[in-house]
This record gives C-alpha cells, sequence and structure tokens, in this order.
C-alpha cells in the first residue's frame, strides 16, 4: 500500500455539487496538507493540518473546507464544485525534519 | 503569492548536455526541495538540501543553495531522453502566521531529445 493514498483517483462532477476527496497516511505523521496544482503551474496550498485539532487555511482556502478526522485522515471538500476548481489536487503528510510524502493526486474536472 | 520562481520557464537540450534550473525564493527557509513531474501526474521528490547546507549531490544532480541570494540551483548532468519532466522547487518555509508548508514554485519544463 501507498504511504498516502488519495480517493478518488480521478472524479468528474457537476457544477454546484459538494464533492469530497479523501486521503490517508501510513506514515504515522502529525502533520497533512492539501495543494491544487493548474495546468502548467506549480502546486498552490490550499489547507493544512498540523495535529488532529489544528486546522490552517493556506494560500487559496475560499470554496475549499476541510476535515481532519484522525492522525491518517485528512479530507478536503468542495462545498459547491465551480468549473474553475478543474485541478489536479494533492494529499501530503511530513515529518518533524521537513520530509514530505505526496499522495498520487485527485484529477477532479467540475462541468 | 507563491514563493519560489524558476528560471527559465522552460528549456530544451540534447541529450548528453547538461541542464541548469535556477529557483529564487523571498523568505527565511528551514530546507529547499526538488521534485519532478512527468505528464501532469505524481511528484517524483529529487532532493533536500537544508538552509545550512550549500551543496549536495545525488547521482548526476547537483543542488545548491545560497541562502544569502536566496537561491537555488538544479544541474542535471549528462541529460536523457527520460529526464524530460517539469521540475519544482519547494521551500519548507512559513506559509502564514500558522506555520510552516511547502510553498512551491511554477516549474522549469525540459525537454530532452535525442
Amino acid at each position: 500500500d501507498a504511504d498516502v493514498t488519495q480517493t478518488p483517483r480521478n472524479r468528474i462532477t457537476k457544477t454546484g455539487k459538494r464533492i469530497m476527496l479523501e486521503c490517508s497516511q501510513t506514515k504515522g505523521h502529525d502533520r497533512m496538507y492539501w495543494y491544487r496544482q493548474d495546468p502548467g503551474l506549480g502546486l498552490q496550498l490550499i489547507y493544512y493540518s498540523f495535529d488532529v485539532k489544528d486546522i490552517n487555511k493556506g494560500e487559496i482556502s475560499d470554496g475549499y473546507s476541510v476535515s481532519r478526522q484522525a492522525q491518517a485522515k485528512f479530507s478536503l471538500s468542495l462545498e459547491s464544485a465551480i468549473p474553475n476548481q478543474t485541478a489536479l489536487y494533492f494529499c501530503a503528510t511530513s515529518d518533524p525534519d521537513g520530509g514530505y510524502t505526496f499522495g498520487s493526486g485527485t484529477r477532479l474536472t467540475v462541468v | 503569492s507563491q514563493q519560489g520562481e524558476e528560471d527559465p520557464q522552460a528549456l530544451s537540450i540534447q541529450e548528453g548536455e547538461n541542464a541548469t534550473m535556477n529557483c529564487s525564493y523571498k523568505t527565511s527557509i528551514n530546507n529547499l526541495q526538488w521534485y519532478r513531474q512527468n505528464s501532469g501526474r505524481g511528484l517524483v521528490h529529487l532532493i533536500l538540501i537544508r538552509s545550512n547546507e550549500r551543496e549536495k549531490h545525488s547521482g548526476r544532480l547537483r543542488v545548491t543553495l545560497d541562502t544569502s541570494k536566496k537561491s537555488s540551483s538544479l544541474l542535471i548532468t549528462a541529460s536523457r531522453a527520460a529526464d524530460t519532466a517539469s521540475y519544482f522547487c519547494a521551500t519548507d518555509a512559513r506559509a502564514n502566521q500558522a506555520g510552516t508548508a511547502l510553498i512551491f514554485g511554477k516549474g522549469t519544463t525540459l525537454s530532452v531529445s535525442s
């Protein structure tokens, strides 16, 4: 099993729908992150969490919410999806020394 | 806004040549990392260099870090067609008042032709 697992891998949804992207990690790390990547750009930070009780907004949190259900699980929700949220989404976890492990990504298309 | 800026945005070279990509950043960092991404899919971690280090090597990769100039470079020697990908620098730095996170640049697209 992968250290960081994202589900689903691909998703097509309609404008206005609520959608949840899930992430789980087996690294045992406290820190988890959600990023978004638009074509031709680097990753942008949406939300991050340093432990189960800690949630922090990143650069582009508008239109998104997160839930840290357990140390190993960090979910990203789009409450009402819009087409410009079409992107590749990555979840990551990091160790205290700054080493990051990324999931394989979820390709989301909003039509 | 994104922390890092890679230069050049695109680079085309022949197999066997060396490829150099540069990254500049704006704030103090804990470490700087380079990643590779093929065809807009998963990220491959290449190398991590800490703020107190000046140079690191890994196989055909050489990374330098100049914290006084807030810049880093990635050198790929003897490039191969398989090195064709997008390369990103990312700084482990303060994201906002809450704490630190990995902040990415926009990347350099490398094309290696045979």
